[in-house]
């Protein structure tokens, strides 16, 4: 069946390192991906998305790279500072299919001063 | 705007009450939906709705109910609460683009229930 998961479950950099957040998808026909982030005690935020007819998307300090090869996306946070602390949850959807997202388990960002 | 709004933020139901969570936005978005969230999980979708009137389920909506009489509120019923229904749910809405810019959902802050 369909699933949308990740590779590791707790992530910990240093401040102003480079953190890779990686997220593995099993429906080939998934087309639409986002990037959510959860504080904790409040609703997931969107950070970025992409289309499967991309393979990489920037935008304010974060990178999104899509490998359809493989079914593997991956979500680059730059310099990463102690507010990105959060638990960060890849989801999926089809363009033409309903507007409600499958979810990844989440993998938790912790971020050492 | 108010964005995704959610009532109440905490309750507590003892096992086989019933009760209503509610969910409105203000931003005119079409689509609407409830997620659970359960310890150490993502979100798992309950049920959703394109447009007032017409509702669809989810990937768990055995033991919820939701009607969709107008675009800005999306209530989910309980019917007889059972602490497997213990979690936290999220309401979230997101807007309709021709042509398919983007399918951003906006997400409430949540209500945590605990059912004993």
């Amino acid at each position: 069946g369909e699933s949308v998961g990740l590779h590791l479950p707790t992530l910990s950099v240093q401040e102003g390192d480079n953190s890779i957040i990686n997220c593995a998808y099993s429906n080939s026909a998934s087309d639409y991906f986002i990037w959510y982030k959860q504080e904790s005690g409040k609703g997931p935020q969107f950070i970025i998305d992409i289309r499967s007819n991309m393979d990489k998307r920037q935008g304010q300090r974060v990178t999104v790279l899509l490998n359809k090869t493989v079914k593997h996306l991956s979500l680059q946070i730059a310099a990463t500072q102690p507010g990105d602390s959060a638990v960060y949850f890849c989801a999926e959807n089809h363009i033409t299919g309903r507007r409600a997202l499958t979810f990844g388990s989440g993998t938790r960002l912790q971020v050492q001063p | 705007n108010a964005g995704v709004t959610q009532t109440p933020k905490f309750q507590v139901l003892k096992t086989g009450q019933s009760m209503t969570l509610q969910c409105a936005q203000d931003m005119n978005h079409e689509y609407m939906s409830w997620y659970r969230q359960d310890p150490g999980m993502g979100l798992r979708l309950i049920h959703y709705s394109v447009g007032a009137g017409i509702t669809d389920q989810g990937e768990v909506p055995n033991g919820y109910n939701v009607s969709r009489s107008t675009t800005e509120d999306f209530p989910l019923r309980l019917l007889s609460a059972a602490p497997s229904q213990t979690s936290v749910y999220f309401c979230a809405s997101s807007y309709s683009t021709l042509g398919g810019a983007t399918y951003e959902q906006y997400f409430g802050p949540g209500t945590r229930l605990t059912v004993t």
